[in-house]
This record gives structure tokens, sequence and C-alpha cells, in this order.
């Protein structure tokens, strides 16, 4: 079993609607959770990352942390053509340390 | 301020030759990491560096596989001989403190015929 398992999609949504990127983990020693952005023959851009539980805001996007549930969920507001990327998560038990990600979940946003 | 280099962005070599990747970090990063992505994966980490020694190579296949990162700065990853399941992408990042800090290069793209 995956220490990290993540729906890998394809995921197909008209502009303007939301999306819900999710992962769930396994290793309870995780305490930093991080979303990247993959566009095409590019390496990962991190976009949000938590520390612990809680939500976290940043203009369109959200992530939010369940520890108790093992889960992890990125929302895109308003998505956009531009949002049309692969999305990883990723987790670590420690600042610095070797990131543990999911598979990446395609997303595509049609005009 | 220069992301993360990497080179050379493509190679294509037969298998059994051997195939060497460099990296350049952000200036003053002191974490260095090796990635491999196999397509439609997630990154995996090959080895970390903290300055110039390596403290996680764990998942490092050390029969063909070496690194290096002389004077804690600059970083080669170089395989020999390359088998064809290494194809794959190949990303080098670094990180100072903090999370957010965390930078991924473009990667090398490594195709083993």
């Amino acid at each position: 079993q995956k220490e990290v398992e993540q729906d890998p999609g394809p995921l197909s949504v008209p502009e303007g609607a939301i999306v819900s990127l999710n992962c769930t983990y396994s290793n309870s020693a995780f305490q930093y959770f991080m979303w990247y952005r993959q566009y095409s023959r590019k390496g990962p851009e991190l976009l949000m990352y938590t520390y612990s539980s809680g939500n976290k805001e940043d203009g369109r996007f959200t992530a939010q942390v369940d520890k108790s549930s093992k889960y992890i969920s990125l929302f895109i507001r308003d998505s956009q053509p531009s949002d049309s990327a692969t999305y990883l998560c990723a987790m670590n038990p420690t600042s610095g340390s070797r990131l543990t990600f999911g598979e990446g979940t395609q997303l595509t946003v049609n005009p | 301020e220069a992301g993360v280099v990497q080179s050379p962005r493509y190679k294509i070599i037969e298998k059994k030759q051997p195939v060497a990747f460099w990296c350049n970090p952000i200036s003053g990063h002191n974490t260095l990491y090796w990635y491999r992505q196999n397509l439609g994966q997630g990154p995996e980490l090959l080895i970390r560096y903290e300055n110039e020694e390596a403290v996680d190579d764990s998942q490092l296949p050390k029969d063909r596989f070496s690194a290096e990162r002389l004077k804690g700065v600059d970083s080669t990853l170089k395989i020999q001989p390359a088998e064809l399941g290494d194809s794959a992408v190949y990303l080098c990042a670094s990180s100072s403190t903090g999370v957010a800090s965390y930078t991924f290069g473009s990667g090398t793209r490594l195709t083993v015929v």
C-alpha cells in the first residue's frame, strides 16, 4: 500500500467550475502538507502548504487538512483554462525532509 | 533570482551507456535533492544532501547510481550502466529553511533505448 493515495483522474471541468482534489495518507508522522502544480515538461511548482490540521486560503485556492481522517483537499474556485495541469499532493514529517508525493491528478479546464 | 538550473533538458542514450545530470541549486540553499519521476507518477526521492553530506540516500540504487555535491553547491547524478527502466524525468530541488523555499528545477528527461 502506498503511503499517499491520490485519484489520478483525469478530471475535466468547464471554466468557472469548483474543483476538488483529494489525497489520503497512512503515515501519522506527516506534519507538512503541500500542493504542487506541474505543467507539461516542467518541474512541480509549490501552490500552497499547510502545517498540521486546518484550512488555508490563497485567492481562488483553499487547502484543507484533516489529520484525524488522514485526508487533505485542495479546492479551486472559478477555475480557469490556465489551471489545466497536473496537481500533486506531497507531505513530510519535518520541514526540509523527503517529500512523499501522490501520483498526481491531471486537470483540464475547458473554455 | 534564478531558479534551480538543470542540464541537459533531454538525453537519449542506449542501454548500458553511462549518463550524467547536473544541477545548480538556488544560491544560499543548503539542502539539495534528487528525485525521479516516472511517467504518470509523483516524484520519488533518490538522495538528499545537507551541504556536502548525503543524509538520505536510502532509495538510491547504489549498484548503478552515484551522486556527488562538491563544495556544497552544484551536484551531479550519474547512472552507469543505464537500463531501460531508468527512463524517467530526473528532478533536482533545493531548499533553505522553511517549507516555502522547497523549489524544483525543470528536470532532465532521460530516455534509454
